[in-house]
């Protein structure tokens, strides 16, 4: 596709529930990095892939968060037993990785809504 | 205290004014420095991105770095409703684009 696609657009769960939220990024992007954005925040860091690997997964809040990215293309983020604070929208960005290192743009989707009852 | 400071507002102008949107940070460890502009139900959108200290242009936009007082800007010029929108400012540090965003500003221009 064009840009990043994030299903579902919204998600409305009971707490307790389990609940997984899909990413597709644009092709050829090798990094993937999963925001959270709280109502009036800015969106929070919560992990990165680098291919399949999870580089850094420093802003996963506990252990009822993971995520997986298997084939190096699309990712799941899982929320296990979830909580009313959990609610927000998850955001999703991609973008190449320079040989170089330093920053590459990342292109951001437009978020899945989740509403945790 | 956050890693990196940014009135919320909201910030309210008439068409063609000048507007001025201004983060400032903590960490030293900041290298790159980026502008986003977030619609409504929408995911952020870079609109300047910038290594330096000094003024990059592009367009009606100037973004301006001051490593030395950990303060940057984003000046809009000739504004237009269209550019109402929440403005996010961002940094980043290390090998990867690792980003720590501000709250963000929302802007609103009236015709």
């Amino acid at each position: 596709g064009a840009g990043v696609s994030q299903t579902p657009s919204n998600k409305v769960t009971e707490k307790g529930k389990y609940v997984e939220l899909r990413c597709d990024p644009i092709s050829g992007h090798t990094a993937l990095y999963w925001y959270r954005q709280s109502l009036g925040q800015g969106p929070e860091f919560l992990i990165y892939f680098q291919g399949t690997g999870a580089a850094d997964d420093s802003g996963l809040p506990n252990d009822r968060f993971f995520a997986v990215r298997p084939e190096g293309s699309v990712s799941t983020l899982k929320i296990q037993r979830t909580e009313r604070g959990d609610s927000a929208v998850y955001l999703c960005a991609s973008s190449l990785t320079k040989a170089s290192g330093g920053g590459s743009e990342q292109f951001f989707g437009p978020g899945t809504r989740l509403t945790v009852l | 205290q956050k890693e990196v400071e940014q009135d919320p507002g909201p910030l309210s102008v008439p068409e063609g004014a000048i507007v001025s949107l201004n983060c400032t940070y903590s960490n030293s460890a900041f290298q790159y420095f980026m502008w986003y502009r977030q619609y409504s139900r929408k995911g952020p959108e870079l609109l300047m991105y910038t290594y330096s200290s000094g003024n990059k242009e592009d367009g009606r936009f100037t973004a301006q770095v001051d490593k030395s007082s950990k303060y940057i800007s984003l000046f809009i010029r000739d504004s237009q409703p269209s550019d109402s929108a929440t403005y996010l400012c961002a940094m980043g540090s290390g090998g990867y684009q690792k980003v720590t965003f501000g709250t963000g500003t929302k802007l609103q221009v009236i015709p």
